[in-house]
């Protein structure tokens, strides 16, 4: 099993939709746990943290299971600007420290 | 501040030639990494410094060296270059680690012919 798995997309949505995106992970002793966005061509950014909790920003809200091992990003009322990769990264253990996923590709039409 | 400045922006080289990447940051953070990305992989890390002096292998450590003599600056040096590292390559900084936000340069693009 790879350490982080995302459905590669890509999603094609339209303005307004409401999206989600899980990912997976196989070590059980991660600590940490984030959603970064990449744009085409550029640098990853930050998203958000995902706590234990469940959080929210905004439009944003990430959610961590820890007994089944998932994260999930909900986007809603998706804007065009929303474009992007949406990362799952996830903290690992030795010479991987930061494990990221793939990437899902989300695409929101007009 | 100018956070993660990453140079060059672009370069080709020739494969056996060597070159190095230079990653500087401004914001005083103990840890950065190197990664790179290639299509369908991901990001994999090549090598990361938790501070001045000190260095560690990450996942794709081979054909690549680093080293770290101040807080500012991370370069990593590709040592005979193959065309498997053409790849874009990007430096990170975080002020706690793995843990913690990471903050990535905008990017090398690197071609090997």
């Amino acid at each position: 099993r790879k350490e982080v798995e995302q459905d590669p997309g890509p999603f094609n949505v339209p303005e307004g939709a409401t999206v989600a995106f899980n990912c997976t992970y196989s070590n059980s002793a991660s600590q940490s746990f984030f959603w970064y966005r990449q744009d085409c061509r550029k640098e990853p950014k930050l998203l958000m943290s995902v706590y234990s909790s469940g959080n929210e920003d905004g439009r944003f809200t990430a959610q961590l299971n820890r007994a089944s091992q998932y994260i999930s990003l909900l986007i809603r009322d998706s804007k065009l600007s929303d474009s992007a990769t949406y990362l799952c990264v996830v903290t690992g253990s030795g010479n991987t420290p930061l494990v990221f996923g793939k990437g899902t590709r989300l695409s929101v039409i007009a | 501040n100018a956070g993660v400045t990453q140079t060059p922006k672009f370069q080709v080289l020739k494969t056996g030639q060597s070159m190095t990447l230079q990653c500087a940051q401004d914001m005083n953070h103990e840890y950065m990494s190197w990664y790179r990305q290639d299509p369908g992989m991901g990001l994999r890390l090549i090598h990361y410094s938790v501070g001045a002096g000190i260095t560690d292998q990450g996942e794709v450590p081979n054909g690549y060296n680093v080293s770290r003599s101040t807080t500012e600056d991370f370069p990593l040096r590709l040592l005979s270059a193959a065309p498997s590292q053409t790849s874009v390559y990007f430096c990170a900084s975080s002020y706690g680690g793995q843990g913690s936000e990471q903050f990535f340069g905008p990017g090398t693009r690197l071609t090997v012919l």
